[in-house]
């Protein structure tokens, strides 16, 4: 079956420093990926996705490529602010779209001053 | 537009009570999915339902679980008899059409069984 592996956390950085979050995942077929953000106090909102191999997702300052050699989907960010402060949850649908998701245990990560 | 709304954020059962946990989905979705995150574990999926419909329930316990999104109101999770073991955060999340759209998440509930 679908399963998503994502690094655990805590991740702790300084502001300004560059984030890499690692998502690795088994799937059949060619699923969709995504990443998704919860914020302290707040549900699950999309940050970014990709639909097929080779495709860039990007969405504030985060980006993540759909790399189906390697299975991968990991996240970056350049320059974290204290406000990207949450947890980071990698996840997939199901070939055929739709909105059945298998998610990873999410990463949390904190940004300093 | 208010987003998805989850009632109670936070639930305190006692061991063979049952627990009902509301959703409500965003204005004009009629597509419900209902996720569960036990401790140090992603979210599972559990059921999808449309109105008055049950469309998938594979990640549903066999027992003592349900689920229901009627014609009005809200969507319902009910658990029967809980047991510590239930013990999690569930997650609402709707979307306009089931395929290929973007699924908006609520704040969830999170159940304690004591």
């Amino acid at each position: 079956g679908n399963s998503v592996t994502q690094m655990e956390g805590p991740v702790t950085l300084s502001e300004e420093a560059f984030l890499t979050i690692n998502c690795t995942y088994t799937a059949t077929g060619y699923p969709s990926l995504f990443w998704y953000v919860q914020y302290p106090g707040e549900g699950l909102q999309l940050l970014l996705k990709a639909t097929k191999a080779d495709d860039k997702g990007s969405n504030k300052g985060f980006e993540a490529t759909y790399r189906k050699e390697t299975t991968s989907f990991h996240l970056e960010k350049g320059s974290v602010q204290v406000s990207d402060s949450a947890v980071y949850f990698c996840a997939l649908s199901g070939t055929g779209g739709g909105n059945k998701l298998t998610f990873g245990t999410g990463t949390q990560l904190k940004v300093e001053l | 537009n208010a987003g998805v709304m989850q009632n109670p954020r936070h639930l305190v059962r006692r061991r063979g009570q049952e627990a009902r946990l509301r959703c409500s989905p965003m204005k004009g979705h009629s597509h419900v999915y209902w996720y569960r995150q036990l401790p140090e574990e992603g979210l599972k999926f559990m059921v999808y339902l449309q109105k008055e419909n049950i469309i998938d329930e594979s990640g549903m316990p066999k027992e003592r679980f349900s689920a229901e999104f009627p014609k009005e109101g809200p969507s319902i999770l009910r658990i029967q008899q809980v047991v510590r073991g239930d013990s999690a955060a569930y997650f609402c999340a709707s979307s306009p059409q089931g395929i290929d759209t973007e699924a908006f998440f609520g704040q969830g509930t999170r159940l304690t069984v004591v």
